[in-house]
This record gives C-alpha cells, structure tokens and sequence, in this order.
C-alpha cells in the first residue's frame, strides 16, 4: 500500500539554523498538507498546497516558513531560523478525496 | 474558523469493555469527520470516517455516530483490547481540499 514518506526521521539544530524537511506524498495525490505536533499536544495545522501554489496557512505559518514542490515527486518544508519552540514533531499528509494520509514524521530538536 | 473540542482527555477501560469518545464541532458547514489513531511515536492513522449525510457507521468493532443538530459526533470501541491502548483524535473539514480541524486527542488505556 503506497505511503506518505518523509526524510529525516530526526533533525537535530541549532537555534538560528535553517532545515529543510522533505515528504514525497503519495503519487495520485492533489492535496498536500504539513501538520505539526508538539510533544503531548494536538496536530496543528500548517499549511496546505495544490496545482503549485500555497491553498492556506495558519498564523503559525509565518514568514520564517516556507513549502515548495522542486519537483514531480518532493515536497518540501523550510524553517529559514529555527527557534526552539520550533522543536515538534512535523508531519507531511497528502489527500485522495477528503482522505487525509499521514508520513511517519520528523522530530525536530532546535537547541 | 472551526473548532472541534473532545472528550475526555483521558480514559481507563477494562480489557472487554466499550470507550466512547465524543467530540463537537462549531461550524455546521463541516462535512466530514474522520478519526484518527495515534501510537506513541507513530504517524496518525486513519481508523474510520463519517460524512454528513450518513448518520452512523461501522467497522467490527468501531462505529462512529453523528448529530448534525447538535454538531457533535463519537467513535465506539466495543470489546476493547490491550493493543486499542493509544491516543485518539477526532477532525473535522468544511469541503474537499480544506484542511482538518483536529481535536485535543484523548489518551485511551486498556487495562488486562
């Protein structure tokens, strides 16, 4: 059963460091989405991507963020300066009708 | 924007039981509502969904009901097992394409 993937598994970086976290969603997938979890809370909504562009973005989504297709298959997450309360857990999904699909996630560690 | 709030945070069932976990949602515009099961450090995983026309439904052991009047919806776990043990979210969304709203989550344990 295809699956949602996502590299690396861990980050770990310094405060003011850039990363960029990298998902390949599912091929036949429209919708693609970035979710984060801090340890113990709810899955926070991101933003969301379709045809190219950004579809939506919550206030957390600022301009320290950034998302970008490179190519047919990658879709990436950029945080330009880490902060530490950046440190979550970050994960890609991508959407076949209003199904939502999940990668196994990066765990962030900003210190 | 819409806000799904779940209850309870935490719940402790014997081995056999049923849990149920319920959540409300403020926008009667959401359509769909999917549950989710969390593993500790594992991605969500999608367990069972219902959509607005459809007021229940079930899957061996878990069912889902809506109430669309009173905007709120529950998942079922009838003969909970040991491995049911996780945490579980509900969502909502308003349309195809938009994002989830997720719940709090709430931390089920299943004792043997």
């Amino acid at each position: 059963e295809p699956e949602v993937t996502q590299t690396p598994s861990h980050q770990v970086t310094q405060m003011g460091q850039e990363v960029i976290l990298r998902c390949v969603p599912i091929s036949n997938h429209l919708y693609f989405y970035w979710y984060r979890q801090i340890l113990g809370q709810k899955v926070e909504f991101l933003v969301s991507f379709y045809n190219n562009e950004i579809s939506e973005k919550s206030e957390i989504f600022d301009d320290q963020f950034s998302v970008e297709r490179p190519d047919g298959s990658n879709f990436t997450l950029k945080i330009r300066s880490t902060k530490l309360e950046d440190s979550a857990m970050y994960f890609c999904a991508s959407r076949q009708g209003q199904k939502l699909f999940f990668g196994s996630g990066t765990q962030l560690s900003v210190l | 924007g819409e806000n799904v709030e779940q209850h309870p945070s935490t719940l402790s069932v014997q081995e056999g039981d049923s849990a149920v976990i319920k959540c409300t949602y403020s926008d009667s515009a959401s359509n769909y509502f999917p549950w989710y099961k969390q593993e500790l450090g594992k991605r969500p995983q999608l367990i069972i969904d219902i959509r607005s026309n459809v007021g229940e439904k079930k899957d061996q052991r878990i069912a889902v009901t809506l109430n669309k009047t009173a905007k709120h919806f529950s998942l079922h776990i009838t003969e909970t097992q040991p491995e049911d043990s996780a945490v579980y979210f509900c969502a909502a969304t308003l349309e195809y394409g938009n994002k989830l709203v997720f719940g709090a989550g709430t931390i089920l344990r299943v004792k043997s």
